[in-house]
């Protein structure tokens, strides 16, 4: 079944660890995002990419990096995570022609300590 | 540039009466319209769409939406709700003019909450 994957679900680190939050999607999309979310409030897009080797920062500045080296896979960096990263990830894809709707992965709740 | 307002931060709606959820957007060109719900600690699931065509799109669990082009709003509607419709409503909009991103601009989200 065609789904869009983030593991972990949650994840509780120190401060200055290296995160990876990962991303997969078996729906053939070009398009994948990174979205923050604060609990409750609005989505603030941080990266997205057009597409294999394409990555674009998104409208909220994002201390995070990201990487699009195969099309199903779209991993977020965080080098050194600061409480100030506590926050709800989320992952989405859309395809590259038609209605343009996004599908949402399950998202990744990060608390750093 | 393109905008999406949701003037409710909460709707409250006794279980089994309508309830809507307003949404307005700003968008150059012909706008594309969508409604997402979230539950807690979920990601956004996508509910419905307005393209073309017909002002009332039908959706997922029983929701509608009626695109009004003079008043640039998409409200969401559900003729009865439940206590199961309690989540967070997003409405989203891209303009016709945006390009290979396809990035939509979020609303600000509504909570909806259904009394039983």
């Amino acid at each position: 079944e065609a789904d869009i994957y983030q593991t972990p679900r949650y994840l509780v680190i120190g401060t200055g660890k290296k995160i990876t939050l990962e991303c997969s999607q078996t729906m053939g999309h070009d398009k994948m995002y990174w979205y923050q979310q604060d609990p409750g409030m609005e989505l603030h897009l941080i990266h997205y990419s057009y597409g294999v080797n394409s990555t674009e920062k998104g409208d909220l500045s994002s201390e995070s990096t990201v990487s699009r080296i195969r099309t199903e896979h779209f991993p977020l960096t965080l080098e050194s995570a600061r409480p100030s990263h506590t926050s709800q990830y989320l992952c989405a894809s859309s395809a590259g022609t038609g209605g343009y709707e996004q599908y949402f992965g399950p998202g990744t709740r990060l608390t750093v300590t | 540039a393109q905008s999406v307002a949701q003037p409710e931060d909460q709707v409250n709606v006794a279980e089994g009466n309508p309830l809507t959820v307003k949404c307005t957007y700003s968008v150059s060109g012909n706008p594309y319209l969508f409604w997402y719900v979230q539950y807690p600690n979920r990601g956004l699931q996508f509910l419905l769409k307005y393209i073309t065509g017909d002002n009332l799109v039908k959706g997922s669990y029983g929701f509608e939406a009626e695109f009004n082009k003079s008043q640039t709003s998409f409200h969401l509607k559900k003729p009865s709700a439940l206590v199961s419709d309690s989540a967070l409503y997003f409405c989203a909009v891209r303009g016709s003019y945006g390009g290979a991103t396809n990035k939509l601009i979020f609303g600000t989200g509504t909570l909806l909450a259904v009394q039983p």
